[in-house]
């Protein structure tokens, strides 16, 4: 069985630049979340979607956002970026997170922003 | 707010050295405590799900134990292959958000 897949593996953009991530989920998973990590906030929650409807949104500007398509694929955006928007971008999904089933992570998406 | 703690930051163990990671955790009603595990370079990995005060859970040289406020994942004569970052996370009943702690980075010396 696939695991969760990110694109692409390794991105530089410039500040105030925009960037699109991409991340394909477990079959059979409708629920995605994207964190982000960083060494000195760890990891923090951006926002969940299930079944194409953003169910959860963590503490970040609007700058941050994100979709569900109708395959459960996600993909979030960053507009106008910021030098403090390098991190480590990881994708996870589960069956439904409601029911307490384990988040399957994948191996991210490197962000710099110069 | 609520908050997950991790302690150590940081432990180094020489190979053999038992030792315990603690997760302490503040939510209004737990619903799910989670142990992952994070190597260098790549996404977290399932460990554990711990539900209720004085569960248990163990795999291979690991162990997850709960209280009402916090878990111990317990480290038995750990190996280097054993060194990674473990992260403790918890959801809670309000809603699924799953929050993470700023995890413990193990290096088990050989």
């Amino acid at each position: 069985k696939a695991g969760v897949t990110q694109t692409p593996r390794y991105l530089i953009k410039t500040r105030g630049q925009q960037v699109t991530l991409s991340c394909s989920p477990i079959s059979g998973h409708r629920s995605v979340s994207w964190y982000q990590q960083t060494p000195g906030q760890g990891l923090q929650f951006l926002f969940e979607y299930f079944s194409e409807t953003q169910r959860n949104k963590g503490n970040f500007p609007g700058r941050f956002s994100g979709r569900q398509f109708s395959n459960s694929r996600s993909e979030m955006n960053v507009s106008t970026l910021e030098l403090g928007d390098s991190a480590l971008y990881l994708c996870a999904s589960t069956w439904d997170s409601w029911n307490n089933s384990p988040l399957h992570f994948g191996n991210g998406t490197r962000l710099t922003v110069t | 707010e609520d908050q997950v703690t991790q302690s150590p930051e940081a432990l180094r163990l020489q190979e053999g050295e038992s030792s315990s990671l603690n997760c302490s955790y503040t939510v209004s009603g737990l619903r799910g405590l989670f142990w992952y595990r994070q190597d260098p370079g790549k996404g977290p990995e399932f460990l554990f799900t711990l539900y209720s005060a004085g569960e248990e859970k163990e795999k291979e040289r690991l162990k997850a134990t709960l209280t009402k406020k916090e878990s111990f994942l317990h480290i038995t004569a750990p190996k280097p292959e054993d060194s990674a970052t473990y992260l403790c996370a918890v959801s809670e009943n309000r809603d699924d958000k799953i929050i993470f702690g700023k995890g413990t980075r193990l290096h088990i010396l050989p």
